[in-house]
């Protein structure tokens, strides 16, 4: 079993809707990382989260360390925001090594 | 450089081969990774370097994977006698330390025909 499980594998959504995507895990972490992974193109990273909730424009990161989750939300999505989004966590006691979802792949249509 | 750079950016290579793949990371950066993507999976975890020194290299897949960074700056993954499972997205990311943000290389596609 994936120490890192996301949901859903792919979504579609009109442009303007909100979007969530979610990651759940069953270790304990250090941190979570959210990334973006355009086609053909290099990996992002979004955010790193270790408690809380982060904002950077339409994009918002939440974590709750209890339930170990993380939540991406994307507010009024665009055509430009279709990309592979990755959640990975760094695991306690593992010196720094991440572990990686398998992705969830969005496409927005305008 | 501004990015962590990856070169070749695509390697094709018969099987029974060997190739080396290079990273330079972020001027600065001590952490440095690298992952194995197939397609439609998420990087999988092959080594981690802290300085020079390979703090973790629990996932590289067998002896024929090798990965050295000696002045803890450029690292390269040294594949043996390549196969044709070896065939995959190589990428690379660095960190400035421990707890840091990852920075990633825009990969190196191998394949081995």
């Amino acid at each position: 079993k994936n120490e890192v499980e996301q949901s859903p594998q792919n979504l579609t959504a009109q442009e303007g809707e909100f979007i969530t995507i979610n990651c759940s895990y069953s270790v304990g972490i250090s941190a979570l990382h959210w990334l973006q992974q355009h086609p053909g193109g290099g990996i992002v990273s979004l955010f790193m989260l270790s408690s809380g909730k982060k904002k950077h424009g339409r994009l918002i990161a939440t974590i709750n360390i209890q339930e170990k989750h993380s939540s991406l939300h994307i507010t009024a999505s665009h055509p430009r925001d279709s990309a592979v989004y990755i959640c990975a966590v760094r695991r306690l006691n593992t010196g720094n090594q991440f572990y990686f979802g398998t992705g969830t792949s969005l496409t927005v249509i305008p | 450089g501004a990015g962590v750079s990856q070169t070749p950016s695509n390697k094709v290579t018969e099987k029974g081969k060997y190739v080396e793949l290079r990273c330079d990371p972020i001027s600065g950066h001590t952490a440095l990774y690298w992952y194995r993507q197939s397609l439609g999976q998420g990087p999988e975890f092959l080594i981690y370097f802290q300085g020079t020194g390979a703090a973790d290299d629990s996932g590289l897949p067998n002896d024929r994977f090798f990965a050295v960074r000696p002045e803890g700056s450029v690292s390269t993954l040294k594949i043996q006698r390549t196969e044709r499972g070896d065939s995959a997205v190589y990428l690379c990311a660095s960190s400035r330390s421990r707890g840091e943000g990852l920075f990633f290389g825009s990969g190196t596609q191998l394949s081995v025909l």
